[in-house]
């Protein structure tokens, strides 16, 4: 089955500590996106990537970095400069097609920072 | 990108219709209007699409009028697990090859027994 695959589901991580979430997708998309989400809230783009090699900044950038070596992938990571990194990840990807539902999204990761 | 503004939260028993409206006074002529659905601790899933009048599947009906300056999602005969959250979203999903869709606070759906 074709989708989004997101891991780990669950991380734990020191203070000060650079941590990195994994983003694969099966999908052939072109568009693959990161997103933060705060209990109770919606979600917040972080970066988004068009193509191979190509990102942008999002709404809430500072203190997160990403990279596109591979269609397939969209690591992202948090770096000790994210003042509060304690929050729900989630990754996307999409697909200009008006026979699509526009995003599909991963199962998210919890990143809980003691 | 259109802002969009829906109520906060709702509540429902089973078995009944529930209607969620959303207002987007700002669309514009490329938009589509999309919702998803979010269960706690997952990723949204698309619910419908549409683009203009009335747009069913299988799990849901969108309800646009002319203007498309609001929508209305029905859930019929909603039942416990429709219990989450909608978020309806606003935009030329088919520009460039991407989009940046901008997902609000959503409405808390709550299914009561």
């Amino acid at each position: 089955d074709g989708g989004i695959t997101q891991s780990p589901k669950y991380l734990f991580r020191k203070e000060g500590q650079n941590v990195t979430l994994s983003c694969e997708q099966n999908l052939n998309h072109d568009a693959m996106y990161w997103y933060r989400q705060d209990p109770g809230q919606g979600l917040r783009l972080i970066y988004y990537s068009q193509i191979v090699n190509d990102f942008q900044k999002g709404d809430i950038a500072e203190g997160y970095s990403v990279s596109r070596e591979k269609k397939e992938s969209f690591p992202l990571t948090v770096t000790s400069a994210q003042k509060n990194p304690t929050a729900f990840y989630l990754c996307a990807s999409s697909i200009p097609s008006p026979d699509y539902g526009g995003y599909t999204f991963g199962s998210g990761t919890r990143l809980t920072i003691v | 990108l259109a802002k969009t503004t829906q109520p906060i939260s709702m509540d429902s028993y089973e078995g009944q219709e529930v209607n969620i409206t959303c207002s987007h006074n700002n669309i514009a002529t490329n938009d589509y209007i999309t919702w998803y659905q979010q269960f706690p601790s997952q990723g949204p899933r698309f619910i419908i699409q549409g683009y203009k009048t009335k747009v069913t599947n299988e799990v849901a009906s969108l309800f646009i009028p002319a203007d498309r300056k609001s929508s209305t999602l029905s859930l019929p005969r909603v039942s416990l697990s429709d219990t989450a959250v909608y978020y309806c979203l606003v935009g030329d999903m088919f520009s460039g090859g991407y989009n940046k869709l901008i997902f609000g606070a959503g409405t808390r759906l709550a299914v009561h027994p």
